[in-house]
């Protein structure tokens, strides 16, 4: 089967820096994504490694290792907003469907 | 990007009855899924919806009680038949474009059987 792991819940104050980790086990591996999800909201995309190294997207940025089956989003100053939870997503074709994480829940507190 | 108008957003429905999930896109897509999730857990994918035949189905879900049809490459629906409350979740549309390309999600349907 399909595994991917990820911290039930982060907390940070406003300003700083988070990580949150994933690592994966699965039959294949094509890609992992990153999904923002608010409470009652839709996910929505934030990320996406195909290759091993780091992708950044403004304040967002995500990293893979491929070798280590391990990806993690790192969240820069860090606003009210952001919180919500983050989901991890493997890819095991580049046409398959995702295979999602249990979620981060993020809480950002003043 | 797609644009997802799922309906109905939310619903309660009584036990022992069906209820069909609408799922539009603005733009034709190659791939569609419909997934399910419990409030606050994770996305379990349910099915992929192919586009002229039968959809595809995931490990413990089958076409008599989620029955998918998709018309075209814009429209897919989800029939959540013989409720119990253990069908109350929220059920996600979602689609991708092509290869390696992000998912975009439908903003949910929020069902409770009673």
């Amino acid at each position: 089967g399909q595994s991917l792991e990820q911290p039930s819940e982060v907390t940070a104050v406003e300003g700083a820096i988070v990580q949150i980790n994933c690592t994966y086990q699965t039959s294949g591996f094509y890609g992992l994504s990153w999904y923002q999800q608010h409470d009652g909201g839709a996910p929505t995309f934030l990320s996406y490694n195909a290759l091993d190294g780091l992708e950044e997207t403004g304040r967002f940025s995500s990293f893979l290792s491929r070798s280590d089956s391990y990806g993690y989003l790192l969240l820069q100053e860090l606003q009210m907003k952001d919180s919500a939870s983050y989901f991890c997503a493997v890819s095991l074709t580049g046409y398959s469907t995702l295979t999602f994480g249990k979620g981060t829940m993020l809480l950002v507190s003043p | 990007s797609a644009v997802i108008s799922q309906k109905p957003s939310r619903d309660i429905c009584q036990r022992g009855t069906s209820l069909t999930i609408q799922c539009q896109v603005d733009s034709q897509v190659t791939m569609m899924f419909w997934y399910r999730q419990q409030p606050g857990q994770s996305l379990t994918l349910i099915a992929t919806a192919n586009q002229g035949s039968e959809a595809t189905y995931e490990s413990g879900f089958v076409i008599d009680k989620f029955p998918i049809s998709r018309p075209n490459l814009t429209f897919s629906t989800l029939t959540v038949s013989n409720m119990s409350p253990e069908d109350s979740s929220i059920y996600l549309c979602s689609v991708r474009q092509g290869l390696n390309t992000e998912a975009f999600f439908g903003q949910g349907t929020r069902l409770t059987v009673v």
